[in-house]
């Protein structure tokens, strides 16, 4: 089974402190993608990446940033906290052929910012 | 804007009864996904269907796809209470290759 996982569930942050989110998958999956879950709003894509080192924004990429050293690590980067960055953050891995194939979803990481 | 969106956005039945959601989206598609969230979990997919496909099964799942319309339905047939959750459809269009997220329906069956 594909599995898919989040170093947090649950993150209390400081508005202007710098967060890391980190996801890892174990089925050599070559792209990976950061979403946001709001209440109302559904999933919106952060950023996706579909290689080692390689990058692309999704529909919210503003006042985030992410790395992939490694094939199966992808990290999500909050450069400074804010307030509206209070959410739910769910990573996933799917094989290439990009988003026309199953997702795999880890179990999503809830983040407050105070 | 939103590509796929579920209704209703809430169900509420007996445990083994039928439950029925509906997915309408706006522009021609690849494909489209159901996925299962549990409350507070991450998505697990469900079932995809492709667009030249007209329905498919997986256990207690049909999804049916009519492209005509824009519409898909999925059918949980002898609904348990481990299938409150909310379920989410998900395409992709013809002309992008993202995957858009509707914003769900909240299925609660009760025991």
């Amino acid at each position: 089974d594909v599995k898919v996982t989040q170093s947090s569930r649950y993150l209390v942050k400081r508005t202007g402190e710098k967060v890391f989110l980190e996801c890892v998958q174990d089925m050599d999956h070559e792209n990976m993608f950061w979403y946001r879950q709001d209440p109302g709003l559904g999933l919106r894509l952060i950023y996706f990446s579909y290689d080692v080192k390689m990058k692309e924004k999704g529909d919210i990429p503003e006042g985030y940033s992410v790395s992939r050293e490694k094939k199966e690590r992808f990290s999500l980067i909050l450069e400074s906290a804010s307030t509206n960055q209070t959410s739910m953050y769910l990573c996933a891995s799917s094989t290439a052929g990009g988003f026309q194939e199953t997702q795999y979803f880890g179990p999503g990481t809830r983040l407050l910012v105070l | 804007s939103q590509q796929g969106e579920e209704d209703p956005q809430a169900l509420s039945i007996q445990e083994g009864e039928n439950a029925t959601m509906n997915c309408s989206y706006k522009t021609s598609i690849n494909n489209l996904q159901w996925y299962r969230q549990n409350s507070g979990r991450g998505l697990v997919h469900l079932i995809l269907i492709r667009s030249n496909e007209r329905e498919k099964h997986s256990g207690r799942l049909r999804v049916t796809l009519d492209t005509s319309k824009k519409s898909s339905s999925l059918l949980i047939t002898a609904s348990r209470a481990a299938d409150t959750a909310s379920y989410f459809c998900a395409t992709t269009r013809l002309s992008s290759y993202k995957l858009i997220f509707g914003s769900g329906t909240r299925l609660l069956v009760r025991p």
